[in-house]
């Protein structure tokens, strides 16, 4: 079955860098294009970045754009989202996100981040 | 952006009564729409993509409708379980998805 497992979270001060990584199993990975989506406490959930499935095309949310980047490595089932100059509003719960919406939706369980000096 | 306003912010509902959860777009979306669940501590579950469409394993007392602009979520007859937040999500303007900003439906 179709399994994502974020991973890389932790607590980090502001200004200071992440690296999230997405495992993918029980499906193609290089088939499908992927996102990342977040959730603040308490709050609803935000779009930060989308990556196709060979990783030419990229978009970013404004509030992540020059701050945040994705990749992914086809031949290791993986997705990763590289955060930098992280604020303290980016601290949420961080999801990959396979055809949010779609069809074939499905999301891993999401790794916090946490920003706080 | 296209805006999602889901309405109303909160529904108090006993269990075994009907469930009118709406969602309206800032423009069109044609069929673009999806609903979530989201119980506390868990990620969102898929229970309606493309407006209408039943995900997998979903019961048949979900239902989704609309197009356009103007969504419905209902729930035909609320189990106990089924008292979570729920989200709308446009993939109209994929990649840049926007979600709704929930209807939390509590036991009255």
């Amino acid at each position: 079955q179709v399994q994502l497992v974020e991973s890389g979270g932790g607590l980090v001060k502001p200004g200071g860098s992440l690296r999230l990584s997405c495992a993918a199993s029980g499906f193609t990975f290089s088939d499908y294009y992927m996102s990342w989506i977040r959730q603040a406490p308490g709050k609803g959930l935000e779009w930060v970045s989308y990556i196709s499935s060979s990783g030419s095309t990229i978009y970013y949310a404004d509030s992540v754009k020059g701050r945040f980047t994705i990749s992914r490595d086809n031949a290791k089932n993986s997705l990763y989202l590289q955060m930098n100059s992280l604020r303290a509003e980016d601290t949420a719960v961080y999801y990959c996100a396979r055809d949010p919406g779609g069809l074939s939706s499905s999301w891993g369980q999401g790794t916090l981040v946490t920003v706080s000096s | 952006e296209i805006v999602l306003t889901q309405s109303p912010a909160t529904l108090s509902l006993s269990p075994g009564e009907r469930a009118t959860l709406s969602c309206r777009a800032s423009q069109s979306v044609s069929s673009y729409l999806a609903w979530y669940q989201q119980k506390p501590g868990q990620a969102p579950r898929l229970l309606i993509y493309d407006a209408s469409n039943r995900a997998t394993g979903i019961p048949a007392r979900f239902s989704g409708s609309g197009s356009g602009t103007d969504f419905t979520l209902t729930i035909s007859s609320l189990e106990p379980e089924d008292f979570a937040v729920y989200y709308c999500q446009q993939r109209s303007n994929w990649p840049v998805y926007t979600f709704g900003q929930g209807t939390k439906l509590e036991i009255k």
